[in-house]
C-alpha cells in the first residue's frame, strides 16, 4: 500500500499540445495528493495538489482530477509550451503528519 | 520568509569514506524535516524524517544515519560509504500542522567511487 505508480515514464508533445500523467495508489488513507515540477538541475516544486474531499482543482492551465474510489489522480496541463519540459512527480499522503511518498517521474519533453 | 539550505552541492568520496551532509532551515519554527534520495528512475525515496529534535525515523534499512541536534538541523551520515550510496540527495522541510507541503532544498549530489 505504499508505492505510487506513476505513467508514462516519458512524454513528448508539440508545443500547444495537451499533456496527461496518470498516477495510482492501492490504500484507502491516503488523502493529499500533490504534485511537484523538477526543472534540470533544480529542487522538485509544489505546483498543484488536491484533497480528497475534492474531485477536480485547476490552476491556468494546469489541473488535477482524482478519483478516490478507483484510487487514481491524475495531473493534465493544456496548451503545453516549451518552459513546461521538466520531471513531473505525483505524490501521496495521509492526514496529520505528511510523510509524502513519490512516484517515479515522468519526464515531459515539449517540443516548439 | 523560510529559507533551506543544504551542503556541499556536490560531493566526490571514496568507498568506506564517512560522510555528512547538513541542512538547515530558516524563519520558523518546529519544522517537520526529511532527507530524501532520489535516483535515476526511482523518484524520490524518503530516508529519514524528523518531527523534532533527537526524533528521527528511518523509512529503509541502509548504510545512512540522521540526526537533529538542533529544531532546524538536520544531518545525514555514513562512517563508511558504499558505491550504492551514490545518488543526489534532497533535504526538505514542512511546517508543522500546515498545507503538507514540501519544500527542498538544492540538493547534494554524491558520488562514490
Amino acid at each position: 500500500g505504499e508505492n505510487v505508480e506513476q505513467h508514462p515514464s516519458t512524454l513528448s508533445v508539440q508545443e500547444g499540445d495537451s499533456a496527461v500523467i496518470k498516477c495510482t495508489y492501492s490504500d484507502s488513507a491516503s488523502n493529499y495528493f500533490p504534485w511537484y515540477k523538477q526543472e534540470l538541475g533544480k529542487r522538485p516544486q509544489l505546483i498543484i495538489d488536491i484533497r480528497s474531499n475534492v474531485g477536480e482543482k485547476k490552476d491556468q492551465r494546469i489541473a488535477v482530477t482524482l478519483n478516490k474510489t478507483a484510487k487514481h489522480f491524475s495531473l493534465h496541463i493544456t496548451e503545453t509550451q516549451p518552459e513546461d519540459s521538466a520531471v513531473y512527480f505525483c505524490a501521496k499522503g495521509g492526514t496529520g503528519f505528511q510523510k509524502l511518498v513519490f512516484g517515479t517521474g515522468t519526464r515531459l519533453l515539449v517540443s516548439p | 520568509s523560510q529559507t533551506i539550505h543544504q551542503w556541499p552541492a556536490t560531493l566526490v568520496q571514496p568507498v568506506g569514506s564517512p560522510l555528512s551532509l547538513e541542512c538547515t532551515v530558516e524563519g520558523t519554527s518546529n519544522p517537520n524535516l526529511y532527507w530524501y534520495r532520489q535516483a535515476a528512475g526511482r523518484g524520490l525515496q524518503l530516508l529519514f524524517y524528523s518531527v523534532g529534535i533527537g526524533q528521527i525515523s528511518s523509512e529503509v534499512p541502509q548504510n545512512l544515519s540522521a540526526s537533529r541536534p538542533q529544531d532546524r538541523q538536520f544531518i545525514l551520515s555514513s562512517k563508511k560509504l558504499l558505491l550504492s550510496d551514490s545518488g543526489f540527495y534532497l533535504c526538505a522541510w514542512s511546517r508543522l500542522g500546515g498545507t503538507g507541503e514540501l519544500f527542498f532544498g538544492e540538493g547534494s549530489r554524491l558520488t562514490v567511487l
